[in-house]
């Protein structure tokens, strides 16, 4: 069983619909990051979280860290944030070790 | 500032070849790491380095390695290269350990022949 778990794996989306991605984890972390994957590869780190919640315009992501669990929500989404969403945890005060899961890819139709 | 630059782009290798990627880091940063990319496993995490040491390793044989410089460039280096090393290389500098974002390279890709 893989340590960090995304669903869903695929979600099409209508433009301004509003979108959450769910990820959860088994293992102690100290933080957790959310990256964007656009085709051709290039990663965008959105946000690192460690408590609470975090937003960055239309983007806003959660931690509770009893649960082993966070969310990313997207408002009004467009067709500009098609890509994939990859949920990676940092394990290890001191250590520097990431774990990924293994991405949600969002499709956002016009 | 620039971003975090790999090289080369893109690599076409033999099996039983070996090959060296390298990383430039924004400048300012002191960690790097190091992350292979396929469509079967996803993202897996190589190595972090920090200072010119190694903090961290991944579930890699001991025919991945990495180094870096004092000027934080790093590099990785592959041996004996296998067909299941055909991928994206990516890498990543930051501040160091939980001090802030990541912030990633482009990838070199990979293709073992």
């Amino acid at each position: 069983k893989n340590e960090v778990e995304q669903s869903p794996q695929n979600l099409t989306a209508q433009e301004g619909e509003f979108i959450t991605i769910n990820c959860s984890y088994s293992v102690g972390i100290s933080a957790l990051h959310w990256l964007q994957q656009h085709p051709g590869g290039g990663i965008v780190s959105l946000f690192m979280l460690s408590s609470g919640k975090k937003k960055h315009g239309r983007l806003i992501a959660t931690i509770n860290i009893q649960e082993k669990h966070s969310s990313l929500h997207i408002t009004a989404s467009h067709p500009r944030d098609s890509a994939v969403y990859i949920c990676a945890v940092l394990s290890g005060a001191g250590s520097y070790q990431l774990t990924f899961g293994k991405g949600t890819k969002l499709s956002v139709i016009p | 500032k620039a971003g975090v630059t790999q090289t080369p782009r893109y690599l076409i290798k033999t099996r039983g070849q070996q090959v060296t990627l390298s990383c430039s880091p924004i400048s300012g940063h002191r960690s790097v790491s190091w992350y292979q990319q396929t469509p079967g496993q996803g993202l897996q995490f190589l190595f972090e380095y920090f200072s010119e040491t190694q903090r961290n390793k991944g579930n890699f044989p001991g025919r991945f390695s990495g180094r870096q410089f004092s000027n934080s460039r790093s590099e990785m280096n592959v041996s004996t290269l296998e067909l299941g090393d055909s991928a994206l290389y990516l890498c990543a500098s930051s501040l160091g350990g939980h001090q802030g974002p990541l912030h990633f390279g482009n990838g070199t890709r990979l293709t073992v022949t």
